[in-house]
């Protein structure tokens, strides 16, 4: 069975920091893998994803890395804003184009003026 | 805008009542999923739908249906079977491979 960990937790940065949060999945038959935003009270909006085939995606200041081998990906944000604060969670797809994602509990990130 | 329409946003069930939640998307995605969120947690998938009329069990399917009649409507609806509902309940749609659109959630709470 697939289990996700993100670490850290939670995380509180000044601003224009750079910074990256992990994700570690056990189970590396994976089809893809996405990274969300979730604001509180909110749904979530898709940051990025990743195919299991390719090494990183960037948008913007996000880049996320994608090691499948060894059940990791890292999620980067550089020159952080108040405004990236947020839970940000980790999704990696199962075996074959189910859809069915699998979530870690996610990292809450503070960033402070 | 396309997008994933959530009703109700706040939703009370009584004990032995069965209660529904809406999800309507017009992003002309074929597949829709149901997640349930507790505080402090990640998302869990209840039930899934890749194709109008079929649709299969998540990891916590007991105490909850679903139907898939039309492609853009995917309602979810609470048992009296689930002894522990409260929580937010979050609706996404997808083509399959590309990422997941989710509504605004439904946060459901027990009277």
């Amino acid at each position: 069975k697939q289990e996700v960990t993100q670490i850290p937790a939670a995380l509180s940065v000044p601003e224009g920091e750079n910074l990256v949060l992990n994700c570690s999945f056990t189970d590396s038959a994976i089809y893809n893998l996405q990274w969300f935003r979730q604001d509180p009270g909110k749904g979530l909006t898709s940051l990025l994803l990743i195919q299991s085939s390719q090494r990183e995606q960037t948008s913007g200041r996000l880049n996320a890395s994608l090691d499948k081998s060894s059940g990791r990906s890292t999620l980067y944000i550089a020159a952080s804003q108040p405004g990236d604060s947020a839970t940000y969670l980790c999704a990696p797809g199962g075996t074959g184009n189910t859809g069915k994602l699998i979530f870690g509990q996610g990292t809450t990130l503070q960033v402070k003026p | 805008d396309g997008g994933i329409t959530q009703s109700p946003k706040y939703l009370f069930r009584k004990e032995g009542q069965n209660v529904t939640l809406s999800c309507e998307q017009n992003l002309n995605h074929d597949a829709m999923y149901w997640y349930r969120q507790d505080p402090g947690q990640g998302l869990r998938l209840i039930y899934y739908s890749q194709i109008v009329n079929d649709f299969q069990k998540g990891d916590i399917a007991e105490g909850y249906s679903v139907s898939r009649e039309k492609k853009e409507s995917f309602p979810l609806t609470v048992t009296s079977a689930q002894k522990n509902p409260t929580a937010f309940y979050l609706c996404a749609s997808s083509t399959l491979g590309q990422p997941q659109h989710f509504g605004d959630g439904t946060r459901l709470s027990i009277l």
